[in-house]
């Protein structure tokens, strides 16, 4: 069993649409947890850094943990063509150490 | 603001030979992680160095090292290079144990 499972997509939403991507672990001890966008043929940017469980909202964005079911979510309001991509969730055991990343979900916003 | 550099952006190696990565941290980065990421997948951390040192490692062979320079800029070096080795190696910087990573935009290995 894989430490972080993502779907993998793709997904394809239009222009405007409320999307939502998720994330399991199996491990427990994560405490920190991280959603990356990476547009293609670039490194991943970090677009939320939450810990423990609750929500954290950052403009379009939201950020939900829910550490009793082990889940993570992102959602985006208002989506933008610019937010196509793949949307990386990652997460570790503390600050500092290494990260657990899920294998991305491909986000296509069709204008 | 100079984001976390890395050279080259693109390589082709043959399979048995030897390649070296760079990287260079943001500034005021002091700490340098490597990860591997094959195509369609996530990445996969390969290791950690802060202060010079290895200080965690990923389920990665020796024939994967690195180094730290007194800069802070880092090198990986892959031996005996397999086809298996082809991957985007991205490099990440951060500052001490606080979290949230900037990564640079990778070096695509091609092993032929």
């Amino acid at each position: 069993q894989k430490e972080v499972e993502q779907d993998p997509g793709p997904l394809s939403v239009p222009e405007g649409a409320i999307v939502s991507l998720n994330c399991t672990y199996s491990n427990s001890a994560f405490q920190y947890f991280m959603w990356y966008r990476q547009y293609s043929r670039k490194g991943p940017e970090l677009l939320m850094y939450t810990y423990s469980s609750g929500n954290k909202e950052d403009g379009r964005f939201t950020a939900q943990v829910d550490k009793s079911s082990k889940y993570i979510s992102l959602f985006i309001r208002d989506s933008q063509p610019s937010d196509s991509a793949t949307y990386l969730c990652a997460m570790s055991l503390n600050t500092g150490n290494q990260f657990y990343f899920g294998t991305g979900t491909s986000l296509t916003v069709i204008p | 603001d100079a984001g976390v550099t890395q050279s080259p952006t693109h390589l082709i190696k043959t399979r048995g030979q030897q390649v070296t990565l760079r990287c260079s941290p943001k500034s005021g980065h002091d700490t340098v992680s490597w990860y591997q990421q094959a195509l369609g997948q996530g990445p996969q951390f390969i290791f950690q160095y802060y202060e010079e040192e290895e200080r965690q490692r990923g389920n990665f062979p020796d024939r994967f090292s690195g180094h730290q320079f007194p800069n802070y800029s880092s090198e990986l070096n892959v031996n005996a290079l397999l086809l298996g080795d082809s991957a985007l190696y991205l490099c990440a910087s951060s500052f001490g144990d606080r979290g949230g990573y900037t990564f640079g935009s990778g070096t695509r290995l091609t092993v032929v």
